[in-house]
């Protein structure tokens, strides 16, 4: 089956500007969750929806946002991007939700703000 | 989620096993213990998971203490596509994972 799949693999934007990041799940997952990895900081949690509701919302500000659509795909939203945003954005899908059968993780979205 | 404690780096010799140690003594009763390992800017890709008896799938081994506050992980014919980091994470029914540092398994020919 299909795995997750994140678009778009790169993406290059300019301090203050805004931008969506999609992510589609393993096919009958309902779990997603979002991640950022920078060198600095390691993988930190973003957030996390369940049947498009937000469930748990990691340490990071407003301008951070998600939704999750009824087919389970979640897009996450960064606006008046900072330098430091710039990172891998990784998304994960599980069944349940619950974890226990393992997270499945894209491939993310590396995105570079100048 | 309990913290975990990891060696940054290790290396291992190809073909040889691979035994990644992981400390985590304020585990409680309904954490699991999962491992994940990330090839360089890739995903992280699921390895095993336990909760208190030793686990056994195609990837890997995993070892867990009676008392719980330690596992290992064992790669048992490490090959050169084994290099990566490897986190250990202690997870419960909640749906963040909290990712530490990591080990850097460097396997050499």
């Amino acid at each position: 089956k299909a795995g997750v799949t994140q678009t778009p693999r790169y993406l290059i934007k300019t301090r203050g500007q805004q931008v969506t990041l999609s992510c589609s799940p393993i096919s009958g997952h309902r779990s997603v969750s979002w991640y950022q990895q920078t060198p600095g900081q390691g993988l930190q949690f973003l957030f996390e929806y369940f049947s498009e509701t937000q469930r748990n919302k990691g340490n990071f500000p407003g301008r951070f946002s998600g939704r999750q659509f009824s087919n389970s795909r979640s897009e996450m939203n960064v606006s008046t991007l900072e330098l430091g945003d710039s990172a891998l954005y990784l998304c994960a899908s599980s069944e349940t939700g619950t974890g226990f059968s393992g997270y499945t993780f894209g491939s993310g979205t590396r995105l570079t703000v100048v | 989620d309990a913290k975990t404690t990891q060696p940054p780096s290790m290396d291992c010799a190809e073909g040889r096993a691979a035994n990644l140690p992981c400390n985590h003594s304020t585990i409680s009763g309904n954490e699991y213990v999962y491992w994940y390992r990330q090839i360089h800017s890739q995903g992280p890709q699921y390895i095993i998971h336990g909760l208190k008896n030793n686990e056994t799938n195609e990837m890997a081994s995993l070892i867990i203490t009676e008392d719980r506050k330690s596992s290992t992980l064992i790669l048992p014919h490490a090959t050169l596509r084994d290099t990566a980091v490897y986190y250990c994470i202690v997870h419960n029914a909640g749906n963040m994972l909290t990712f530490g540092g990591g080990t850097r398994l460097m396997v050499k020919p």
